[in-house]
């Protein structure tokens, strides 16, 4: 089945500075790669996602890259905020598959 | 719209008591169903899903059941609590095939 490393598992950055959380995965049939935000005592909400047929996707300060042949993606944030304090989970999907595979989640905290 | 209800928002229960969490869908057909456990605020650990009434997928045995009665209610049970069944319970959907997640607000549980 599929495997997906996050790291790093704690980011801590000034505001106004750059995050890049990293993501493998081992299964070079995933062809679909989103990205959830967790904010403390609530459920995952997708904040960006990209399918394998496309290189790069952004979204006003948050992208994410996909390297298919390295089997590895990236979500980048800009111009952090405090508000952007959250974890960040990765995941891939198989493709036919229901059922994404999450990496363990990267807790992002931005000081004021 | 589509809207996931997930109740209760905290719930504390003693050892060996019951459990029953509930989880409804609006505003869509026949969703694909799942139920997530995460304790210590990290990872997401896949427990149920489901894809139509009456279809149920378990992927980690243990002394929990899941059970869909009607195409949009997703119910989470146990008969007796263990102290390790504590957690954050996140119930999600979606509609097909590499298609994102679409969480509820969750139920953290603790047993006493």
């Amino acid at each position: 089945g599929e495997n997906v490393e996050q790291h790093p598992s704690t980011l801590s950055v000034q505001e106004g500075d750059s995050a890049v959380i990293k993501c493998t995965y081992s299964d070079s049939a995933s062809n679909y790669f989103p990205w959830y935000k967790q904010e403390l005592g609530k459920g995952p909400q997708l904040i960006i996602d990209i399918r394998s047929n496309v290189g790069e996707k952004k979204d006003q300060r948050i992208a994410v890259t996909l390297n298919k042949t390295a089997k590895h993606f990236s979500l980048h944030i800009t111009e952090t905020q405090p508000e952007d304090s959250a974890v960040y989970f990765c995941a891939a999907s198989i493709g036919g598959s229901y059922i994404p595979t999450f990496g363990r989640g990267t807790s992002l905290i931005v000081h004021p | 719209s589509q809207t996931i209800h997930q109740w209760p928002a905290t719930l504390v229960q003693p050892v060996g008591s019951p459990l029953s969490l509930e989880c409804t869908v609006e505003g869509t057909s026949n969703p694909n169903l799942y139920w997530y456990r995460q304790a210590a605020g990290r990872g997401l650990q896949l427990l149920f899903y489901s894809v139509g009434i009456g279809q149920i997928s378990s992927e980690v045995p243990q002394n929990l059941s899941a059970s869909r009665p009607q195409d949009r209610q997703f119910i989470l049970s146990s008969k007796k609590l263990l102290l390790s069944d504590s957690g954050f319970y996140l119930c999600a959907w979606n509609r097909g095939t590499n298609e994102k997640l679409f969480f509820g607000s969750g139920t953290q549980l603790s047993v006493l």
